[in-house]
Order: structure tokens, then sequence, then C-alpha cells
């Protein structure tokens, strides 16, 4: 596609129950990140995937967080057990070759996530 | 301290003057330097890259860089109401000494250009 998709683009769900969200990176990007933004903050690193390499998952802040990416490309969000504070805005970007500080992040529309 | 810092505005300029847009970081180390646009409900886009000491510009928008005070900020010459948006200033995050891939977002600062 000509930019990075997301979906779904908004989800409501309650307390306590698990979420995914989809990232479907520009063809051909080898690395991809998945960032959050709270109202009124600042983006919050999560988790990148940069290839065949493990992915760096130090951002995420909590053992109900975790992402996968399938074939080097459509990454997938797992939020296990849902709380409020977990309301945000999820962004996943993409970059050509995830060459660190080179490269222009492209950002997909986000999954506006609201924790009932 | 935190990594990368901005004031987060509102700044409000009238329209054709010039707005400026500040960014400081604390890793003496970091190269390279982004600025990102962001309008309500959307998402962020690049609108300048910077790893050189001194001025980059490109259109109406010219990004300065001194890395002895560590300091990068954005200025937007004419500014127009569509302009009008949160400018987020990014840092490659570093450890050890080596850059990674992810970055760094300050809080970003609210723009409003009034006609």
């Amino acid at each position: 596609g000509a930019g990075v998709s997301q979906s779904p683009s908004n989800k409501v769900t309650e307390k306590g129950k698990d979420v995914e969200l989809r990232c479907d990176p520009i063809s051909g990007h080898t690395a991809l990140y998945w960032y959050r933004q709270s109202l009124g903050q600042g983006l919050e690193f999560l988790i990148y995937f940069q290839g065949n390499s493990a992915p760096d998952k130090s951002g995420l802040p909590s053992d109900r967080f975790s992402a996968e990416r399938t074939g080097g490309s459509v990454s997938t969000l797992t939020i296990q057990r849902t709380q409020q504070e977990d309301s945000a805005v999820y962004l996943c970007a993409s970059s050509p070759r995830g060459l660190a500080g080179k490269e222009t992040q492209y950002f997909g529309p986000g999954t506006r996530l609201l924790v009932l | 301290q935190k990594e990368v810092e901005q004031n987060s505005g509102p700044l409000s300029v009238p329209e054709g003057a010039i707005a400026s847009l500040n960014c400081t970081y604390s890793d003496r180390g970091s190269q390279s330097f982004f600025w990102y646009r962001q309008y309500s409900g959307k998402s962020p886009e690049l609108i300048m890259f910077i790893y050189s000491n001194g001025d980059k510009e490109d259109g109406r928008f010219t990004a300065q860089l001194n890395k002895a005070s560590q300091y990068v900020s954005l200025l937007i010459r004419d500014s127009q109401p569509s302009d009008s948006a949160t400018y987020l200033c990014a840092v490659p995050f570093r450890a050890g000494g080596t850059s990674y891939g992810k970055l760094t977002f300050g809080q970003g600062t609210i723009l409003t250009v009034h006609p």
C-alpha cells in the first residue's frame, strides 16, 4: 500500500478484555515500531522490530503487552486484561532499513483505544 | 531531567510572523534530530531532519542545531493558520554509545497561528 495502515481505527472495550491491534507497514520496510500516545502526552516507545533480529521490547509497560511480527511484515500488538490506563492512541511506524537515527519513520493513522 | 524537553506552549503567533520552537536534549552524544508535525487527531509527519551543526532550510522551515548547547530549534517563517499543530522534537535512543532506531519524543509544542 501507499502508507502504513492500522486497524481498527477505533476500539472500545471493557476492562479486563483482551484486544489486538494490527499494523501493516509500508511494503519493503524492514523496521517496524509501536508507540503509544496518551491524552496530552508525547509519544512513548513500546516495541521495535528490525528484520529478523529479536525485537526490542524495552518499552512495553507490563507483561500484559505483547507484540509479534509475522513474515517480516504485518505486526499485531496484543493487550491482555485491559485496564483503563491503557486508553490511548497506539501508533505504528515503519522505516526502510531501521538505520539508527538516519531514517524517516512513517506513521500510520493510529488506533484509538478506549477501555471502559 | 527528561531526555528531550520542549515547552508545551501553547505558542500563539500572528499570521505572517516567525514561529520559533525550541527543544533541548540531555544526551551530549546525540547525533541526529527530527521535527514532526502532528495535526489534531492525526498521526505525526516528518517535516525536518538535521544532524549537522548549523542551519538547515526547507521552504519556510529552518532547523537550527547547536550541539555544544544541546538544543535544536525549528523556525517557521511567514506562519500560516495551516501551520497550527503540535510540533514534536525526537532524538534516536542511545545506550552504551550506540544509537538505535527507536525515537525518544519530547512532549510537543502546540502552535496556534491566528489570522
